[in-house]
């Protein structure tokens, strides 16, 4: 298996932009994350879903940001618009069924200047 | 309020050495805890996860250990190689009253080891 995988692995764009990062979770896992990370507040739980439906995006900073997951090999999270502030690595996770074992997918490097 | 504390904030050993890293938590209703490493530029990948009944699990050279009573967890590495430079994160999961988890994130520990 290929494990998590995101695109793009880096992505560099300008205020106001809108930015969409992608995630296709290890096949047959019920569970999808999304985690952003930053030097000063660490590791962040943004959205998770089960079985493709969100069941908690709590985490989520503010309605610029949006998550989907159409189908349950396919995820995106948007940012519109981005602002300097949301320069990250935003991860996506999977996890085969509760809250077992999540296996991280690489990260994006998301730089907005 | 829930939190999840980790010592030390960085740690520099020799290679061979053994060494131990703390979390401390006041998360309630306690549901796992998990301890994840974190090589730069990668994901998190996955070490251990102990339930509230497990109070030690190893998983090769990394051992650790929970202490439900005190809230207290620690990662024990044995003859420490080049390798487990690293971030060391504690995360402890919270269950709710509707079934949902809260995961509360420790800020980790960095462990350089030198050869």
């Amino acid at each position: 298996d290929a494990g998590v995988i995101q695109s793009p692995r880096h992505e560099v764009t300008e205020m106001g932009q809108e930015v969409t990062l992608r995630c296709k979770p290890i096949s047959g896992h019920d569970y999808l994350f999304w985690y952003r990370q930053t030097m000063m507040r660490g590791l962040e739980l943004l959205i998770y879903f089960n079985n493709n439906v969100p069941i908690d995006d709590s985490g989520m900073p503010e309605d610029r940001f949006s998550a989907k997951m159409p189908n349950a090999s396919f995820s995106t999270l948007k940012i519109q618009p981005s602002e300097p502030r949301d320069s990250a690595v935003y991860f996506c996770a999977s996890a085969p069924s509760g809250w077992n074992t999540q296996y991280f997918g690489p990260g994006t490097r998301l730089t907005v200047l | 309020k829930n939190q999840v504390e980790q010592s030390p904030q960085s740690l520099i050993i020799l290679e061979g050495k053994n060494c131990t890293l703390q979390c401390n938590y006041t998360v309630s209703p306690f549901s796992n805890l998990r301890w994840y490493k974190q090589d730069t530029g990668r994901g998190p990948v996955s070490l251990t996860i102990m339930t509230f009944s497990e109070n030690t699990k190893s998983n090769g050279r990394y051992t650790a250990t929970l202490d439900a009573d005190t809230k207290q967890s620690s990662l024990h590495i044995t003859a420490s190689q080049l390798s487990d430079s690293a971030s060391y994160i504690c995360v402890v999961s919270a269950r709710g009253s509707d079934s949902s988890y809260k995961l509360i994130f420790g800020s980790g520990t960095r462990l350089l080891v030198r050869p």
